[in-house]
């Protein structure tokens, strides 16, 4: 079954903290990966997509990265503004026409 | 350009009502979805549609209807209002397939 799994559910970080957020999925073959920032109260908002393992992609603070099982967002020196939940998404190449969401993690970033 | 607009932004129904939940695009996008949000959870699929005229399930179709007359306008129905449809719903659109998905601002529904 094809499944997204985000880790960690809630992360608190120091403003200029790094860290990473995780998204490990198991789809049978992999159409894309996409992150999506979404702020309470409001609709999720594109931010990456991803195709293939070793792929990489920069905005700002925010990197992400591929591999065959996972993504990863990296956030470098975050500021008090990047705290919002970050929602992974993935499309299957087999199944019909599918998104499968993870459950997201809760960033928290204090000044 | 609006983008993707909702209405309303919140409703409370009681069980058994049945209530039409409005999405308009403006980008002139072929796709659109709907989704439902249940706290601490991802995103289900309810519907999608590939173009006017053409619509199919998702994840979780049971209980909704969709229809899409125009390009613009992916309406989702709820006939029969279960408790079990509390949640918020965000409708989507994008231009293919595996292009960027642009979300609503969501409709908060409570049913009692």
């Amino acid at each position: 079954e094809d499944q997204v799994t985000q880790s960690p559910e809630a992360l608190r970080l120091q403003e200029g903290e790094s860290s990473s957020l995780n998204c490990s999925y198991t789809v049978s073959g992999l159409r894309g990966l996409f992150w999506y920032r979404q702020d309470p109260g409001k609709g999720p908002e594109f931010l990456f997509t991803l195709y293939s393992a070793g792929e990489e992609k920069e905005k700002e603070r925010l990197k992400a990265t591929l591999t065959k099982k996972e993504s990863f967002l990296h956030i470098t020196a975050p500021k008090p503004e990047d705290s919002a939940t970050y929602l992974c998404a993935v499309q299957a190449k087999t199944g019909g026409f599918k998104t499968i969401f993870g459950a997201g993690t809760r960033l928290f970033v204090k000044a | 350009n609006a983008g993707v607009t909702q209405t309303p932004k919140f409703r409370i129904l009681k069980i058994g009502q049945s209530m039409t939940l409005q999405c308009t695009q403006d980008m002139n996008h072929n796709y659109m979805y709907w989704y439902r949000q249940d706290p601490g959870m991802g995103l289900k699929l309810i519907y999608y549609s590939v173009g006017a005229g053409i619509t199919d399930k998702g994840e979780v179709p049971n209980g909704y209807n969709v229809s899409r007359s125009t390009t613009e306008d992916f309406p989702l129905r709820l006939e029969l209002a279960a408790p079990s449809q509390t949640s918020v719903y965000f409708c989507a659109s994008s231009f293919g397939q595996l292009e960027t998905q642009y979300f609503g601002p969501g409709t908060r529904l409570l049913v009692l």
